[in-house]
């Protein structure tokens, strides 16, 4: 089943700071996340390994609550490379199911 | 290393005709997937594989094929295609030691007609 991402699209300023959920029913073992920009491949930010470990980006951060089955990606002080589609993902024994998406717009 | 290709980029195809999407990696990934991209609803596995000789099919495998004969390819086939397989499709291949992090092909468009 597909994870839940919220919101939808968010529009910044920047420097500004967003936060995007990833929701499973699902119990998560390792949350992935994503970034697409318009008319490209989606490339890899990092990875949420049960028990905490985290693996990825220098300046984006992420948490992952096995507890309430969610993650969530923190983007602080937003730039204008920042924009693009992001996506959570949750490995299922090597097999990904990505969740919707959300967009995400810095403006100047 | 190039990484994962794809082709073709574009392609326009007629409802009921079949072909084939390549999809090569040259990182020895045991781990290989096809996703198709519509607006909306993100990334959506079709089939994928976990080896030479073994596939699985994932979220939406029907009206696709796929084999895996070697490790280096994963071929996705249209049988008859439809106008509800137009969209954008990714292959990505991944390995066990790095937590299967996708490294996605550039993609190909296909348009159904």
């Amino acid at each position: 089943q597909q994870p839940v991402q919220s919101p939808q699209a968010v529009i910044l300023r920047e420097g500004e700071d967003a936060v995007i959920n990833c929701s499973s029913s699902k119990a998560l073992y390792s949350v992935h996340w994503y970034r697409q920009k318009h008319g490209e491949a989606p490339v890899f930010l990092m990875i949420l390994l049960k028990g905490g470990e985290q693996k990825g980006h220098e300046k984006i951060s992420a948490s992952f609550n096995e507890k309430k089955q969610q993650s969530s990606l923190y983007l602080t002080a937003s730039q204008l490379s920042y924009s693009g589609t992001y996506f959570c993902a949750l490995n299922q024994g090597g097999k990904l199911i990505f969740g919707q998406g959300t967009e995400l717009s810095v403006k100047p | 290393n190039a990484g994962v290709t794809q082709t073709p980029k574009f392609q326009v195809l007629k409802t009921g005709q079949s072909m084939t999407l390549q999809c090569a990696q040259d990182m020895n990934h045991e781990y290989m997937s096809w996703y198709r991209q519509d607006p909306g609803m993100g990334l959506r596995l079709i089939h994928y594989s976990v080896g030479a000789g073994i596939t699985d099919q994932g979220e939406v495998p029907n009206g696709y094929n796929v084999s895996r004969s070697t490790t280096e390819d994963f071929p996705l086939r249209l049988l008859s295609a439809a106008p509800s397989q137009t969209s954008v499709y990714f292959c990505a291949s991944s390995w066990q030691g790095s937590s299967y992090e996708q490294y996605f092909g550039p993609g190909t468009r296909l348009t159904v007609t």
